[in-house]
């Protein structure tokens, strides 16, 4: 099946500094990628989503300034966060669907963890 | 404001059990629903459904999708402790110019299968 690769798994900042996370689909080319968040115990809640070639469509209450979001091309989509802070301090997952956009499902990275001190 | 709603939230069973799942559903422009089961990271895919009535199969597990009433359920046969997890339902619709869809997805259930 398709393989979404998201990097890095796991990451430790310090407060005020910036992460950048990427997510790559190795096997198809995704016009379209979705960032989502997860805290514990809780679901997956879409933060914005990622069309190649164009600005990100941000959901309602996701601070676009601040979750920078760029897909420069088909297999590659980056989400930086930007003046991190430690209620920024989540599970962060990415997801992509392939070039047609058909009806199929979407393959997910493996997350990253990301925590600010 | 698309919804989905799982339940039950948490569910504990014995290894053996049959487990149902349920996941309601109110969107616009509904394309398909999605059941995913996620351990410690990222979910996995298990079924996508997108015609009412046809039931989808794989192995211990089966799905079962009515779209008149708007929800879907997950079943699992002969639960395993390996089955302990939570299972997410997602449905994907399209936004009203049909050029772009989203994934939004329930709160999961937090099925636990004991020895």
């Amino acid at each position: 099946g398709a393989v979404v690769s998201q990097h890095p798994s796991r990451v430790i900042c310090k407060s005020g500094t910036s992460v950048k996370i990427e997510c790559r689909s190795l096997d198809f080319q995704a016009t379209t990628m979705f960032w989502y968040r997860q805290f514990p115990k809780q679901s997956l809640m879409l933060m914005a989503t990622s069309n190649e070639g164009s600005k990100a469509t941000y959901e309602q209450g996701v601070e676009k300034d601040k979750f920078l979001i760029n897909h420069a091309s088909l297999t590659l989509s980056t989400l930086t966060v930007t003046s991190a802070h430690p209620e920024d301090s989540s599970f962060y997952i990415c997801s992509a669907r392939d070039l047609q956009g058909r009806s199929t499902e979407a393959f997910f990275g493996q997350g990253t963890r990301l925590t600010v001190v | 404001e698309d919804k989905v709603v799982q339940s039950p939230l948490s569910l504990v069973v014995h290894e053996g059990d049959t487990v149902t799942l349920n996941c309601s559903y109110e969107v616009t422009n509904f394309r398909s629903l999605l059941w995913y089961k996620q351990e410690k990271k990222a979910p996995t895919f298990l079924f996508m459904l997108t015609s009412s009535g046809i039931e989808k199969k794989s192995g211990r597990l089966s799905s079962i999708l009515d779209k008149k009433e708007l929800f879907s359920i997950l079943n699992i046969t002969a639960t395993q402790t390996g089955d302990s997890a939570v299972y997410l339902c997602a449905v994907e619709a399209a936004n009203s110019g049909g050029s772009n869809y989203k994934l939004t997805f329930g709160k999961g259930t937090l099925l636990t299968v004991n020895p």
